[in-house]
This record gives C-alpha cells, sequence and structure tokens, in this order.
C-alpha cells in the first residue's frame, strides 16, 4: 500500500463548477498535509494546508481534513481554465520530509 | 522577500561524472529539503538540512549526499551519475506558520538534469 493515494485522473470539470480532490494516507501518527498545485514544467506551488479535523476555507479553496478516516480532500469552487494543473497531497512524516502523492490532474474547461 | 532560488536551472551530463546543485532558501529560512521528480516515481523525498545538521534522509543509494552552510544554503551532489538520475531536483524550504507548530515547505524552481 503507497503511503499517500490519489486518483491520477484527469478528473474533467466545466468552469464554474466545484472540483473535488480527494486523497488517503496510511500513516495514522501524520500531523500535517498539504494541497500543491503543479503547472506542466513548473515547480509545485503551496496552496494550502491543514491539520486539524475539519474544514479549512481559504478564498475558492477547501482543504477537509478527517483524520479517522485517513482521508484529505480539496475543493475548488468557481473552478477556471487557469486552475487546470496536477495538484499534489503531500504528508509531512516528520522532520520535514514530504511524502507525496501521485497527483491528480485537473482539466477546467471553458 | 525573494523566493527559493536554485542553479542551475538545466544540465546536461553523461553517466559516470558527478553533479553539484545549489539552493537558497527563502530569507530566514533554516531548513532546507531536497526531492526527486521523474514521471515514474514522482516527487520523492532526498534528505532534510537544518543548521548545517542532516535530520532526516530519504532511501536513495549513497550517491546522493548534500550539505548546508552556515548561511543556510545548500548543496546537493550526486556521484557516479547514471541514466535514471535524469529528473528535476527541486528544493524546498521551511518556515514556521505563525500560530501554529507546522512547518510549510515553499519550493524553488528546480533543476533539471539530463543524464546521456
Amino acid at each position: 500500500q503507497k503511503e499517500v493515494e490519489q486518483n491520477s485522473g484527469p478528473l474533467s470539470v466545466p468552469e464554474g463548477a466545484i472540483a473535488s480532490l480527494n486523497c488517503t494516507y496510511s500513516d495514522r501518527g501524520s500531523q500535517s498535509f498539504f494541497w500543491y498545485r503543479q503547472y506542466s514544467g513548473k515547480s509545485p506551488e503551496l496552496i494550502m494546508f491543514i491539520y486539524s479535523n475539519g474544514d479549512k476555507e481559504d478564498g475558492r479553496f477547501t482543504a477537509q481534513l478527517n483524520k479517522a478516516s485517513q482521508y484529505v480532500s480539496l475543493l475548488i469552487r468557481d473552478s477556471q481554465p487557469s486552475d487546470s494543473a496536477t495538484y499534489l497531497c503531500a504528508v509531512n512524516t516528520g522532520f520535514q520530509k514530504l511524502v507525496f502523492g501521485t497527483g491528480t490532474r485537473l482539466l477546467v474547461s471553458p | 522577500k525573494a523566493g527559493v532560488t536554485q542553479t542551475p536551472r538545466y544540465l546536461i551530463k553523461t553517466r559516470g561524472q558527478q553533479v553539484t546543485l545549489s539552493c537558497s532558501p527563502i530569507s530566514g529560512h533554516r531548513s532546507v529539503s531536497w526531492y526527486q521528480q521523474t514521471p515514474g516515481q514522482g516527487l520523492q523525498f532526498l534528505f532534510e538540512y537544518f543548521s548545517e545538521t542532516q535530520r532526516n534522509k530519504g532511501n536513495f543509494p549513497g550517491r546522493f549526499s548534500g550539505r548546508q552552510f552556515s548561511n543556510s544554503r545548500s548543496e546537493m551532489n550526486v556521484s557516479t551519475l547514471e541514466l535514471g538520475d535524469s529528473a528535476l531536483y527541486l528544493c524546498a524550504s521551511s518556515s514556521r506558520t505563525s500560530g501554529s507548530n507546522q512547518e510549510t515547505q515553499y519550493f524553488g524552481p528546480g533543476t533539471r538534469l539530463l543524464v546521456l
């Protein structure tokens, strides 16, 4: 079992819709969770972090964490074509070691 | 505030050679982590340095090494390059987010290494 799992996609949504990206992790002791966005040919860009159960909102983005289910999600409201990218879920396993999922490719069509 | 910088941005080497990559963290950040990204394996953790000490290491062979200087700048070295070392090498620096004990990592633009 991989430490962090994501559906590779692509996830296709129309412009203006809500995109829902999911991630599961295997280490129950994990404390902090991150979502990065990566455009083709670019480096990962931090979107959000979350470490408490529940929801955390920042603009159009909402991160959701359920430690009991070992599940993290990212919702993107009012999706825009510029949101088309690969979204990487990462879990900090200690001393700054981030374990990444393989990423979900999101395509937002105009 | 300037972001994480990495040099060089692109590099072509041949098998058997060695390479040194450099990373300058965001001003004030003392932790530097290195990652390798390939299409097949995704993003994988190499090692992390804090105050010139390696605190954590991933599952890479000893050909991969690193160090950190007193000004927090870091270098990583790959000796005896293999074709499979072709990858994007990313450096990330960390700060403590205000009001929490968590540290977020900010990535540099990466160094794209091609081994022929």
